[in-house]
């Protein structure tokens, strides 16, 4: 199935680094979301992207959507040790018959302490 | 409120048989959608109800069913089970059509054997 290029594909960092993620399409999206999942639980969302060029955060986490509609991007500040986890970007077309969302690969966050 | 909850949290079934999943939605939510997630991957699209309508449908055989009902709970329903089943059956709610944000269950982890 269709999924959306993600990257990096794993960081291991020290706590209070600040990471960098994207994620890249070759379709355009009206609509970005950013979620974690943890093992054994379903994803949480963390930040919801609108317009072209918007920037968001929520917290520590920063994110935003790219002007040519085809990418995103998520910061996370400071890490903390809870930041470990799996972050995934979704694109959307939303409007139409579905609101469907086209994951992408996933980013494997660890943080040591 | 009580967010999207689904059973049963774990499932093991041998090839050839069928299952059944079931979501409840947030309360308020009319949308819901199944995703696949295989370990090591992005979910994926399997279908999208809302009011009780199909309105998506994603790359999967005819051996994946669903339905909405009036509470707007919902099954999926998968027949002559292979192998290649085995995943996390994700349920994600949205309260309309248009709405970008949807909301994940803590999902269903099947093995099929």
């Amino acid at each position: 199935g269709q999924q959306l290029n993600q990257s990096p594909q794993s960081m291991f960092i020290q706590e209070g680094e600040d990471v960098s993620m994207n994620c890249t399409s070759s379709s355009i999206f009206n609509t970005w979301l950013w979620y974690k999942q943890e093992p054994g639980e379903g994803p949480v969302l963390l930040i919801a992207l609108y317009k072209a060029g918007e920037l968001t955060s929520n917290g520590r986490l920063t994110a935003q959507f790219g002007i040519t509609r085809k990418d995103s991007f998520l910061n996370i500040s400071a890490s903390i040790p809870s930041d470990v986890g799996i972050y995934f970007c979704a694109g959307q077309l939303n409007g139409g018959a579905t609101n469907k969302l086209i994951f992408g690969t996933g980013t494997l966050l660890a943080v040591q302490p | 409120d009580a967010g999207v909850t689904q059973s049963p949290t774990h499932l093991i079934k041998t090839r050839g048989q069928h299952v059944t999943l079931r979501c409840s939605p947030i309360s308020g939510h009319k949308s819901v959608s199944w995703y696949q997630q295989v370990l090591g991957q992005g979910p994926q699209f399997i279908f999208q109800y809302y009011e009780k309508e199909e309105r998506g449908r994603g790359n999967f055989p005819d051996r994946f069913s669903a339905r909405q009902f009036p509470n707007y709970s919902s099954e999926l329903n998968v027949n002559a089970l292979l192998l290649g089943d085995s995943a996390l059956y994700l349920c994600a709610s949205s309260r309309i059509l248009s709405q970008g944000e949807q909301y994940f269950g803590p999902g269903t982890r099947l093995t099929v054997t």
